[in-house]
């Protein structure tokens, strides 16, 4: 069974880096074609896409955030942490993991944590 | 980034409909596409995959289909348990997700 865990503070103030940790089990990031993607979705709104770890360590990030994001992983520890750098109100959102599989060059998220609300304030 | 346009935003639908979902994508990408489903205060479900594969478990009401720019989710017949927000989400380059939409 598969399952994943996101971890991490609830509240952050402005200009703050946020660190969020993904905890998963029943399957291993080593394997060929395994995949950990973060995304997030502001209270009523839509999903947005972060970032994606793969199996042979290659990293993606969004295009909008990406000189703020740094996704990295313990493969010994089957845990994914995210960074997210100078926090600002309109980061707040719920935050997901994901297990995504590639397969014939096709990459789902199939699996999802249920999620950790992070709020921006002061 | 690709843009993903979703259509209708919101549609509202009884019990037994037949319910057509559209997303339009701002240029080719091939069959990239996966659908998801969210209820409220629930992470998301795959639905559909590559555009066409029915993730295994998804009742067989729900179909996808479209290449290029253009695709569709179809509910064959909408069922209570089907009232949610259903998303579109390109990978053929950085993944980004569509506005929604919300079958009410």
């Amino acid at each position: 069974q598969v399952t994943l865990r996101e971890s991490g503070p609830a509240l952050v103030k402005p200009t703050q880096t946020l660190t969020l940790t993904c905890t998963f089990s029943g399957f291993s990031l080593s394997a060929t074609g395994m995949c950990v993607t973060w995304i997030r979705q502001p209270p009523g709104k839509a999903l947005e896409w972060l970032a994606r770890i793969d199996w042979d360590g290659d990293k993606f990030y969004s295009t909008s955030l990406k000189t703020r994001l740094t996704i990295s992983k313990d493969t010994a520890k089957d845990q994914v942490v995210l960074t997210l750098t100078n926090m600002d109100p309109v980061d707040t959102a719920t935050y997901y993991c994901t297990r995504a599989i590639m397969s014939a060059g096709v990459t789902a998220s199939d699996q999802w944590g249920q999620g950790t609300l992070v709020t921006v304030s002061s | 980034d690709i843009q993903m346009t979703q259509s209708p935003s919101s549609l509202s639908a009884s019990v037994g409909e037949r319910v057509t979902i559209t997303c339009r994508a701002s240029q080719g990408i091939s069959n990239y596409v996966n659908w998801y489903q969210q209820t409220p205060g629930k992470a998301p479900k795959l639905l559909i995959f590559g555009a066409s594969t029915v993730q295994p478990g998804v009742p067989s009401r729900f179909s996808g289909s479209g290449s290029g720019a253009d695709f569709t989710l179809t509910i064959s017949s909408l069922q209570p348990e089907d009232f949610a927000t259903y998303y579109c989400q390109q990978t053929f380059v950085t993944p980004t997700f569509g506005q929604g939409t919300r079958v009410e």
